[in-house]
């Protein structure tokens, strides 16, 4: 089974200061995983991909398959950056389906 | 880039009667499209997954005779959703990939919030 966990549904720091939102994946294949972030009254788009391994935006993400992790950071805050956060994975096996984590809202402080 | 289409943005029904929502893809075809469901302040469920010209896929728990969904032609997926209840008030959200190609994406609807009174 596919699960993603993001363990902060909040997140407050202030502008300037780095960022970590943090994510953890559970899935015995392996796995693709991204983040999408939702700005105020937008549709979702893609952040970022693990394959791409682009930094968008100035946040970056490093899959870690010892840690299970795919935490996505930026050194250095913008206010632009307030928004919903969600990590998720697709399998490499079977449905192409795309799982979610809860998500996280981060905001940023001037 | 690509882009897809949902509509209604917003509906309110009464309760007992069907409510249809439609997801297009405007350029480019899209061979498997995904329906979500979103509540208040939570992430996004998987309801089920279609791929055009096949019946679909739904996640456990998912009334499959609640929320029909039909994917007919490579661009276009609706979900009705039957009898609608004030319980399936949310916030419904398509998805539509070409599922071909290294590392293809998604393309996400700008969402549907139901509002059954």
């Amino acid at each position: 089974a596919q699960r993603v966990t993001q363990p902060e549904k909040l997140l407050s720091v202030f502008k300037g200061a780095p960022v970590e939102l943090k994510c953890n994946y559970s899935y015995s294949g392996s796995p693709e995983l991204f983040w999408y972030v939702q700005y105020s009254r937008q549709r979702l788009q893609l952040l970022l991909r693990h394959i791409s391994r682009e930094s968008i935006k100035g946040f970056t993400a490093d899959l870690n398959k010892g840690e299970t992790s795919f935490h996505l950071k930026k050194p250095f805050a913008q206010e632009e950056d307030s928004a919903m956060y969600y990590c998720a994975l697709r399998g490499n096996q079977g449905a192409q389906k795309l799982v979610f984590g809860q998500g996280t809202r981060l905001t940023i402080n001037p | 880039g690509a882009v897809v289409s949902q509509h209604p943005s917003w509906v309110i029904c009464k309760s007992g009667t069907s409510v249809k929502i439609e997801c297009r893809s405007l350029d480019f075809q899209a061979t498997t499209m995904f329906w979500y469901r979103q509540f208040p302040k939570q992430s996004l469920m998987l309801m089920a997954t279609s791929n055009e010209g096949s019946k679909a896929t739904y996640e456990q728990g998912v009334e499959k005779d609640k929320f029909l969904i039909n994917h007919a032609s490579l661009t276009l997926s609706t979900l009705t959703v039957t009898s609608a209840h004030p319980e399936d008030s949310s916030f419904y959200i398509c998805s539509a990939t070409t599922g071909q190609g290294a590392g293809y994406g998604y393309t996400f609807g700008s969402g549907t919030r139901l509002t059954v009174v």
